[in-house]
């Protein structure tokens, strides 16, 4: 069955620092993969996805990851981290039929100035 | 375009009674998707519909449990004999056309139950 480890709870970054949240993904075939980022009292906002073609995928607020087959990984990275960058992230895979996102359990992010 | 919207934002209800979620997905959005949400964990799926179809249902969706999307357009999802497990976040998302196209998620309905 298809399933996400984002093995990170809680991270904290200086602001202005760069940011790499972790994401591994169980999946038999080509995954389909997402990152949500979720602030308090908003709802789940796509930042970026993989369906195929180029590993490194450009997002939304400056976010881009890189899809690596080899280490079943699709990690989220930032090159500067900014104070309102500070929320929840969750990495999503989709089910076979592409009727459903399995989610990971998020890491929350913190940021210092 | 006001985005997917959910009714009510909040709801406190005692154990035993029964509440009903109301979901206006983005119009024209063919596809309707109900996810739950507790407290440290990512969203969990409970049930798809495409138009006014219910194709897919979670396992989590237990016979308490059951979500109608009338004439292809809003959503409800009723929970019955509400018990305290229930209290959670429940998220509505919408997409349009072919599976693994964006889904646009509501701010949720916060359920407790007490």
């Amino acid at each position: 069955a298809q399933s996400v480890t984002q093995p990170d709870i809680h991270i904290t970054v200086s602001e202005g620092a760069s940011l790499e949240l972790r994401c591994n993904y169980s999946y038999g075939a080509t995954p389909y993969l997402f990152w949500y980022v979720q602030s308090p009292g908003q709802g789940l906002q796509l930042l970026l996805k993989y369906f195929s073609g180029d590993t490194l995928v450009q997002g939304i607020k400056g976010f881009e990851a890189e899809f690596k087959r080899s280490q079943s990984s699709f990690n989220l990275r930032k090159p500067s981290v900014h104070w309102s960058d500070a929320a929840e992230y969750f990495c999503a895979v989709s089910n076979q039929a592409g009727t459903a996102l399995i989610f990971g359990k998020g890491t929350t992010l913190s940021v210092s100035s | 375009d006001t985005g997917v919207s959910q009714d009510p934002r909040h709801k406190i209800t005692k154990r035993g009674q029964n509440v009903t979620f109301r979901c206006d997905p983005i119009s024209e959005h063919n596809r309707l998707y109900w996810y739950r949400q507790t407290l440290g964990q990512g969203p969990e799926f409970l049930t798809y519909f495409q138009n006014e179809a219910q194709l897919e249902k979670s396992r989590l969706l237990s016979d308490r449990f059951s979500a109608e999307r009338p004439k292809g357009s809003f959503s409800t999802l009723e929970i019955q004999r509400t018990e305290q497990g229930d209290s959670a976040m429940y998220l509505c998302a919408s997409s349009f056309g072919s599976p693994n196209t964006e889904a646009f998620f509501g701010q949720g309905t916060r359920l407790t139950v007490v």
